[in-house]
């Protein structure tokens, strides 16, 4: 079945250091891959998405992401988080169909000072 | 351009109501979605529309209907509200380019 899965629920990082949220998918082909973030109360916001090619991609915010087809994974980095980088992050895959869109359970990020 | 916006923001309903919940967009995409979202749960699509008069299920379809008359309006129906449809609930739709604009989202609690 297809599914994709956020392995961490909470992640707490401090100011400045670096942030890796992982991201793994099962699917019988290489589907489309995209990260949102959610602020309370908002709605999502696109940080970047991976349709082919280059496996690094860049995103918004200084964020990027490294698709590892072997490792079936999309995991999404920052080299160095800011408060403002709190809230909640959303892994998605979606196939050819951009409409049948599935995501993560999300991992909400607290930042400390 | 407002881009995706939902009616109501909130709302209360008694088991067995039904109601609708609105979005419209005015960026000319053809494709929109609904989703829902839960704790823990992340977003689960409901039901999909890939231009006026044409729809499908979604991952968790069963107790909403949507139809798709005009580009612009996608209303998702909830037919007989029950305790389990209580979720927030968002509207997005879809550019050429595969990138979901989503709606501020729509609180719906059933009691």
């Amino acid at each position: 079945a297809q599914s994709v899965t956020q392995p961490d629920i909470h992640i707490t990082v401090s100011e400045g250091a670096s942030l890796e949220l992982r991201c793994n998918y099962s699917y019988g082909a290489t589907p489309y891959l995209f990260w949102y973030v959610q602020s309370p109360g908002q709605g999502l916001q696109l940080l970047l998405k991976y349709f082919s090619g280059d496996t690094l991609v860049q995103g918004i915010k200084g964020f990027e992401a490294e698709f590892k087809r072997s490792q079936s994974s999309f995991n999404l980095r920052k080299p160095s988080v800011h408060w403002s980088d709190a809230a909640e992050y959303f892994c998605a895959v979606a196939l050819y169909n951009n409409n049948d869109m599935r995501f993560g359970a999300g991992t909400r990020l607290t930042v400390k000072p | 351009n407002a881009g995706v916006t939902q009616t109501p923001k909130f709302q209360v309903l008694k088991t067995g109501q039904s109601m609708t919940l609105q979005c419209a967009q005015d960026m000319n995409h053809e494709y929109m979605s609904w989703y829902r979202q839960d704790p823990g749960m992340g977003l689960r699509l409901i039901h999909y529309s890939v231009g006026a008069g044409i729809t499908d299920q979604g991952e968790v379809p069963n107790g909403y209907n949507v139809s798709r008359s005009t580009t612009e309006d996608f209303p998702l129906r909830l037919l007989s509200a029950a305790p389990s449809q209580t979720s927030v609930y968002f509207c997005a739709s879809i550019d050429v380019g595969g990138e979901q604009y989503f709606g501020p989202g729509t609180r719906l609690t059933v009691t």
